[in-house]
């Protein structure tokens, strides 16, 4: 069993929908990391969590230490979200190796 | 800031071949990572180093693979002899520790291919 479930794993969506999409771990952690990747394979941290609700325009990530689950969530989705959204756990500072998830591939259509 | 550099963008090579990458982490930061993915196995930590000291070396794949880092501002990943399957692409990332934030910024990768 992978340490970093994604789910997920391909999602359509039309624009203008609201998107889940779920993180679980089954590792102790002090951060839960949301990346991006465009197609074009350049990667850009979205946030980094160790508790609670953050969030970022149209973006809103959500961590439950104790069920050790996360969510990112998009709302009013546009074609340009299409990209693969990774999570990957880890520590911070000190300890900052990262274990990712696979990985989803989200499109969406116009 | 330029964000971190990563060269060469693509390197096409034989099999048993050096390979040479190299990074240039953004300035005044003092973590560098490097990452491999693939499609089978996805992103995959290689190495990280915090003020230029190695720190977790535990996804290097073989002794074939090796990293350095001279001074703050330069790194390389190197592999000798090269497979095929070393065939990836290869990320860079540098962060800076500070209260409440552990962002990476990830270079723009290498595209490699052993022939």
């Amino acid at each position: 069993k992978n340490e970093v479930e994604q789910s997920p794993q391909n999602l359509t969506a039309q624009e203008g929908e609201f998107i889940t999409i779920n993180c679980s771990y089954s590792v102790g952690i002090s951060a839960l990391h949301w990346l991006q990747q465009h197609p074009g394979g350049g990667i850009v941290s979205l946030f980094m969590l160790s508790s609670g609700k953050k969030k970022h325009g149209r973006l809103i990530a959500t961590i439950n230490i104790q069920e050790k689950h996360s969510s990112l969530h998009i709302t009013a989705s546009h074609p340009r979200d299409s990209a693969v959204y990774i999570c990957a756990v880890g520590g911070t500072g000190a300890n900052s190796k990262l274990t990712f998830g696979k990985g989803i591939t989200l499109s969406v259509r116009p | 800031d330029a964000g971190v550099i990563q060269s060469p963008r693509h390197e096409v090579t034989e099999m048993g071949q050096e390979v040479t990458l190299r990074c240039k982490p953004i300035s005044g930061h003092d973590y560098l990572f490097w990452y491999r993915q693939t499609m089978m196995r996805g992103l995959e930590l290689l190495i990280y180093f915090n003020n230029n000291v190695p720190i977790d070396d535990s996804g290097m794949p073989e002794d074939r693979f090796s990293a350095k880092m001279p001074n703050a501002s330069f790194s390389t990943l190197k592999i000798q002899p090269s497979e095929p399957r070393d065939s990836a692409v290869y990320f860079c990332a540098s962060s800076y520790l500070a209260e409440n934030t552990d962002t990476q910024y990830f270079g723009p990768g290498t595209r490699l291919t052993v022939l």
